[in-house]
């Protein structure tokens, strides 16, 4: 199967536009998690999603927002970037098939650096 | 507040040494926690979990509800072992508490 993609790779953007990243889960997962990764903060959790649903939201201010496809793709939307979003945006998949702790499988990542 | 310590940013041993990632959480409820790896230029992976109670690559991790610890250990290092290492901490709805990591550098 192949694994997490995440695009684009690499993004460039200046203080106040917005940016949208994508993530291609592994085929047959339906859960989308997305954590925000920085050498301040480390890795923090920021939304999940499941059948096109967020069940879970993480302290992270409104204008980072998600939203899930019925074929289970996700995308993360962050409005008015700051400099302080620069970060790496690392986008997981698991199968949810019950268990609480389904093993998630981590895609590249997206390298956004606000100038 | 839930919360996952790694006191050392960078661990550095000789290969055939004994290694210790040290990991202590805080959390209210039942935890379940996990260790994640990332080798240089890949991407993050799980490496075990406590419910498994399994080795994966010669890694091992008890946890110790006592003193709120879940310690990656391996007898023997090798290179191919240098990393990053994290610890996770599993919050309830498919979230996951990281600690900010240990660089473990085997050297030859």
């Amino acid at each position: 199967k192949a694994g997490v993609t995440q695009t684009p790779r690499y993004l460039i953007k200046t203080r106040g536009q917005q940016v949208t990243l994508s993530c291609s889960p592994i085929s047959g997962h339906r859960s989308v998690s997305w954590y925000q990764q920085t050498p301040g903060q480390g890795l923090q959790f920021l939304f999940e999603y499941f059948s096109e649903t967020q069940r879970n939201k993480g302290n992270f201010p409104g204008r980072f927002s998600g939203r899930q496809f019925s074929n289970s793709r996700s995308e993360m939307n962050v409005s008015t970037l700051e400099l302080g979003d620069s970060a790496l945006y690392l986008c997981a998949s698991s199968s949810d098939s019950g268990g609480r702790t389904d093993t998630q499988y981590f895609g590249p990542g997206t390298r956004l650096t606000v100038l | 507040a839930q919360r996952v310590t790694q006191p050392e940013k960078l661990l550095s041993v000789f290969k055939g040494a004994p290694v210790e990632l040290k990991c202590n959480y805080s959390y209210s409820g039942s935890p379940e926690l996990f260790w994640y790896v990332q080798y240089s230029r890949q991407r993050l992976q799980l490496l075990l979990r406590h419910i498994s109670r399994e080795s994966i690559k010669g890694f091992t991790a008890d946890l110790n509800k006592g003193e709120t610890s879940f310690h990656l250990k391996k007898p023997f290092a090798q290179e191919e072992d240098s990393a990053m290492y994290y610890c996770a901490l599993y919050t309830g709805r498919r979230a996951l508490t990281f600690g900010s990591g240990t660089r473990l550098q085997v050297q030859p």
